[in-house]
């Protein structure tokens, strides 16, 4: 079974640019997850697909950020302008998700991650 | 809100029994989660608990009381490729509909011939 492939997996910008990330989650999984870790933290959420709609962008900074999971498989996460405090591993991750305590939403497969330097 | 605290770093001898331990803070309660992650590395399910008492996979133990908000990760017969970084979470009580997990700020684990 192939794994959450994400692209590119380094990415080099300077301040003010703009910046796309793109994640294909495991076939078959509903849902799909954006992550952002910074060094030496846990990750932190920043926004939940279920198929293609939006389940969570609390923490989504949606001034800057924008995501979208067209026809509910392959997503895409763009940071525009970017920031320096932008400067993380951007995860993407996918579970079956099917809504029932302990059977699937516990369990996330992640990808490679991007790394993404803000100059 | 959610918090997670664990031990920022252990250190132990190739062969050795090391644990790792996890306290949370939820407003409502699902269960608690273990993953590894190698430098530079993707993080890796290890394990869930959403009852009381300890699961076994192979080396790898996960131990959870409910009662005290404390969960703990063992790791037996330590090997070299054991450096990592182990976060435990627990999925947001918040929103029945939102799966997010919250992760603890990691424990980094360095394994010493």
């Amino acid at each position: 079974e192939a794994g959450v492939a994400q692209s590119p997996r380094y990415k080099i910008i300077e301040k003010r640019q703009s910046v796309a990330f793109w994640c294909n989650p495991i076939s078959g999984h509903a849902t799909l997850y954006w992550y952002q870790q910074i060094l030496g933290q846990g990750p932190k959420l920043l926004i939940q697909f279920q198929n293609n709609g939006v389940v969570d962008d609390s923490q989504l900074p949606k001034d800057r950020f924008s995501a979208e999971r067209l026809k509910g498989v392959d997503s895409t996460l763009k940071i525009q302008p970017a920031k320096l405090e932008d400067s993380a591993v951007y995860l993407c991750a996918s579970s079956p998700g099917d809504g029932l305590a302990g059977v699937g939403p516990e369990t996330q497969y992640f990808g490679p991650g991007t790394r993404l330097l803000v100059l | 809100g959610q918090s997670l605290e664990q031990p920022s770093e252990v250190t132990a001898v190739e062969g050795a029994i090391v644990q790792i331990n996890c306290t949370y803070q939820t407003s409502g309660f699902y269960g608690l989660s273990w993953y590894q992650q190698h430098d530079g590395g993707a993080p890796t399910f290890l394990s869930y608990n959403a009852l009381d008492g300890l699961e076994e996979t192979g080396r790898f133990s996960s131990f959870l009381s409910r009662s005290d908000s404390y969960g703990y990760l063992l790791l037996q017969e330590l090997q070299m490729k054991d450096s990592a970084s182990y976060f435990c979470a627990v999925r947001d009580g918040a929103m029945d509909s939102s799966y997010k997990l919250i992760f603890g700020s990691g424990t980094r684990l360095l394994v010493r011939p």
